[in-house]
């Protein structure tokens, strides 16, 4: 597609509630990122794929966070047993690479993310 | 862990006013992004600075990197309302990985 999209827009779950949220990448990007922002606060990276390996995971708070990008497209994340501090934008970002020519990395495209609230 | 600092958090400014925000990080970087956050919206990706000592323009922004690629700079001239928003900086996580480390963002208002 043109762009980054993301769904669901805003989700409001229950505490303890399970959460699945979507993203689809730019077509032919091949690095596919998840960031949570919280309110007045920058993106915090969670995790990355190149294609489908998940090759950076270091970001994500616990074990009850998940991601996964299986046919090397559209990505998913999970969150388990959602608690209150999980609140926050998750966004996901796209890149052609992560890595590009001349010490430089192509820039990212954001979707509009989805704004999660435990309630 | 790598962090990179951006001052200052909030600027409020009058319309026609110059505007500047400064990203530091303790360590050299391979490059520096900048993004834009319009409020209620998503980070849009704005210039990548690699070279040391580079500097770019586009239109009233200009971008810097310091020589020592630690530092960089957002300027802009004569601000207008429609540059209301949040700027971050961004660099490359050292090591090999793709991972992008965001700075706070500096909110910049425009009175008008």
């Amino acid at each position: 597609g043109a762009g980054v999209s993301q769904s669901p827009r805003y989700k409001v779950a229950k505490r303890g509630q399970d959460v699945a949220l979507r993203c689809d990448p730019i077509s032919g990007h091949v690095s596919l990122f998840w960031y949570q922002q919280a309110l007045g606060q920058g993106p915090e990276f969670l995790t990355y794929f190149q294609n489908e390996a998940q090759l950076d995971k270091s970001g994500l708070p616990s074990d009850r966070f998940f991601a996964e990008r299986p046919e090397g497209s559209v990505s998913t994340l999970k969150i388990q047993r959602t608690q209150q501090e999980d609140s926050a934008v998750y966004l996901c970002a796209s890149s052609l690479n992560w890595v590009g020519v001349r010490g430089g990395s192509y820039g990212y495209t954001f979707g509009s993310g989805t704004r999660l609230t435990v309630v | 862990g790598q962090q990179v600092m951006q001052i200052p958090q909030y600027q409020h400014v009058q319309e026609g006013e110059d505007f500047t925000t400064y990203c530091n990080s303790s360590t050299t970087l391979s490059n520096i992004q900048w993004y834009k956050q319009r409020p209620g919206g998503h980070p849009v990706f704005l210039i990548q600075l690699v070279k040391s000592g580079e500097v770019k323009k586009q239109k009233r922004l200009t971008f810097q990197f310091g020589e020592a690629k630690k530092n960089s700079s957002l300027h802009i001239t004569a601000t207008q309302t429609t540059d209301v928003g949040t700027y971050f900086c961004a660099a490359r996580s050292s090591g090999n990985t793709g991972k992008l480390i965001f700075g706070q963002g500096t909110t910049l208002q425009v009175k008008p």
